[in-house]
């Protein structure tokens, strides 16, 4: 079965302090995993890419294929990265998201 | 401007009625896509295209009904009979990118 599990509805952190969102997939074949981004008022819209291995706003992810993961991550939070954000699955004439993570950061 | 559109903005849908909702791209992008989205249950992919004339069932098709004309336009009818229409819905399009563009949705309401 192909699917993405994000456990964590809601996450809260303090500014500066350490974000980890996370992202298991569920594919047989080589997976292409994307992670996108809603904020307040405006479109979905992607994030970053594990093929493209690039740092987006402080956010990197790592694919695992061994714990089939990609885990969305960032060192200090900041109160613009209050969103929601979900995780996709990209298989051959498809797109599967995760249920999303809120993220809200605190002053 | 290139991107997707999206109308209306909001719609109101008594009980019983159909109701098409717009979806235009000018990306030139073959692959289009309508998401149901809902608190709590993140993006459920309805019906998805990969070219003109051509559609498949995605999770959640039952109460709902697509065409694909043009490579342009991916309408959604939701029909009667879907159960639970309220919600937001999503329509997005991927290139050979496999970046997926959304448009900005469109909240329907049974009044």
């Amino acid at each position: 079965a192909q699917r993405v599990t994000q456990p964590e509805k809601l996450l809260s952190v303090f500014k500066g302090a350490p974000v980890e969102l996370k992202c298991n997939y569920s594919y047989s074949g080589s997976p292409e995993l994307f992670w996108y981004v809603q904020y307040s008022r405006q479109r979905l819209q992607l994030l970053l890419r594990h093929i493209s291995r690039e740092s987006i706003k402080g956010f990197t992810a790592d694919l695992n294929k061994g714990e089939t993961s990609f885990h969305l991550k960032k060192p200090f939070a900041q109160e613009e990265d209050s969103a929601m954000y979900y995780c996709a699955l990209c298989p051959p004439n498809k797109l599967i998201f995760g249920t999303g993570t809120l993220l809200a950061v605190q002053p | 401007d290139g991107g997707i559109t999206q109308s209306p903005k909001y719609l109101f849908r008594k009980e019983g009625q159909n109701v098409t909702l717009s979806c235009e791209q000018n990306l030139n992008h073959d692959a289009m896509y309508w998401y149901r989205q809902d608190p709590g249950q993140g993006l459920r992919l309805i019906y998805y295209s990969q070219i003109v004339n051509d559609f498949q069932k995605g999770d959640i098709a039952e109460g709902y009904s697509v065409s694909r004309e043009k490579k342009e336009s991916f309408p959604l009818t939701v029909t009667s009979a879907q159960k639970n229409p309220t919600a937001f819905y999503l329509c997005a399009s991927i290139g050979d990118g496999r970046e997926a563009f959304f448009g900005q949705g469109t909240r329907l309401t049974v009044v």
